[in-house]
């Protein structure tokens, strides 16, 4: 039973554009959404997160928006760069530290020149 | 700076065989979480723990157990490994410290081949 649902699985988005990734998850009582990076051969590394009491958090370039009432989160990554290819995971969790992220399956971004 | 590694990058192993993959963090954190990632179906929790000798089941713990005996290393065990559980496996730790939400580190991950 998946809890977060991600989308799309792959992004091909041109040097300089708009990347924008989306999850929506169903349990309410998620109130921790963070943003991790993969690149190949490593592991993945906290990019951003967000709490509900905010509906965006920007760091640089990275943005994530949230919508508490439709249940959904997404993650822009502005100017986006051939260093931005990478594997993006969305997760949620509840905010104590020893209750478990629940991972989406993840989206492969490509930047092509 | 954080530093969670794991005991083999490659890992080549028979069906059957015992398997042990360790996982070392520096940085005194209490969490230690086990999870297996394929390709479309993103990271999936096997087991965590939050202390040393304790250990809860994640979502896929059939096949696998666990061992923390330190607070710094947490061993995953296949006792008698099959070839679905051919996967990458990632270690993470992070802290646990009145009640709030530390950031997950993960290690580099074993990538294991059984055959």
């Amino acid at each position: 039973q998946q809890q977060v649902k991600q989308s799309p699985q792959s992004l091909i988005v041109q040097k300089g554009g708009i990347s924008i990734i989306n999850c929506a998850y169903e349990n309410t009582a998620f109130d921790y959404f963070p943003w991790y990076q993969q690149f190949p051969g490593k592991g993945p590394a906290l990019l951003i997160a967000i709490r509900p009491d905010v509906s965006e958090k920007k760091e640089g370039r990275f943005t994530i928006s949230f919508n508490k009432s439709a249940k959904q989160f997404s993650l822009h990554i502005m100017d986006s760069q051939p260093g931005d290819s990478a594997t993006y995971f969305c997760a949620a969790s509840g905010y104590a530290g020893n209750t478990p992220l629940v991972f989406g399956k993840g989206t492969r971004l490509s930047v092509i020149a | 700076d954080v530093k969670v590694t794991q005991s083999s990058r490659y890992l080549v192993k028979r069906t059957g065989e015992k398997v042990f993959l360790e996982c070392v963090q520096d940085m005194d954190h209490e969490n230690m979480f086990w999870y297996r990632q394929d390709p479309g179906l993103g990271l999936r929790l096997i087991y965590f723990s939050y202390d040393v000798k304790m250990k809860e089941k994640g979502d896929i713990p059939e096949g696998y157990s666990v061992s923390r005996e330190k607070k710094e290393r947490f061993s995953l065990i296949l006792e008698s490994a099959s070839t679905n559980q051919t996967s990458m496996y990632l270690c993470a730790s992070s802290l646990s410290r009145g009640g709030r939400r530390y950031e997950q580190y993960f290690g580099p991950g074993t990538r294991l081949t059984v055959t």
